[in-house]
């Protein structure tokens, strides 16, 4: 089945605990990216790649890191997580072209 | 800022038809029009998208004026299931770069009631 997976699902932590949500597709999409969804801001992305090794920032890349080693792996990076990356957070890829794809999201509260 | 505007909520009747407007006055000649859904907090589902012709799929159909300066998603035979936001949302096709961005407005909430 044709999907994008994201691990884990729901995470509590601490500031300053660094953690990395993880997000893989099986549909050997060139584009991925991550967006994250807050209550009244919608849905605002972060980061995206074009392809392996191939990243660049989104609209709010503060506090945020990503690597694309691999064409199907895109894992998000929160070095220092502080409150304010308290959200809902979707990985999405798709082909070059044309519609994304989103995983079932990722929440993520920083305490 | 996004390049649409939707009404913030509507209701439809479960069997009937829900037709969800959408107004993109300053869309380029290079830019489609792409319909999504958000139910409850799930991840964003693609439903359709269109240049200027109209466009059906197994889930919905698209109808985008002549001038392209707005569009409607019509779901034939809307079901309790159908009930979310949808997000009307205008992007190049062929992007590089910043371009792939799904810019998300407010969206319509879609309320079907049995």
């Amino acid at each position: 089945e044709a999907q994008v997976t994201q691990n884990p699902r729901y995470l509590i932590t601490v500031t300053g605990k660094k953690l990395t949500v993880t997000c893989s597709q099986n549909m050997n999409h060139e584009y991925m990216s991550w967006y994250r969804q807050d209550p009244g801001l919608g849905l605002r992305q972060i980061y995206y790649s074009m392809n392996v090794e191939v990243t660049d920032k989104g609209d709010v890349p503060e506090g945020y890191k990503v690597s694309r080693k691999e064409k199907r792996n895109f894992p998000l990076i929160l070095e220092s997580p502080s409150p304010n990356q308290t959200s809902l957070y979707f990985c999405a890829s798709g082909p070059p072209s044309n519609t994304q794809y989103f995983g079932p999201g990722t929440r993520l509260t920083v305490l | 800022d996004a390049k649409t505007t939707q009404p913030p909520s509507m209701d439809c009747a479960e069997g009937r038809a829900a037709n969800l407007p959408c107004n993109h006055s300053t869309i380029s000649g290079n830019e489609y029009v792409y319909w999504y859904r958000q139910i409850h907090s799930q991840g964003p589902q693609y439903i359709i998208h269109g240049l200027k012709n109209n466009e059906t799929n197994e889930m919905a159909s698209l109808i985008i004026t002549e001038d392209r300066k707005s569009s409607t998603l019509i779901l034939p035979h809307a079901t309790l299931r159908d009930t979310a936001v949808y997000y009307c949302i205008v992007r190049v096709a062929n992007y590089g770069g910043s371009q792939g961005n799904l810019i998300f407005g407010k969206g319509t909430k879609l309320s079907v009631k049995p």
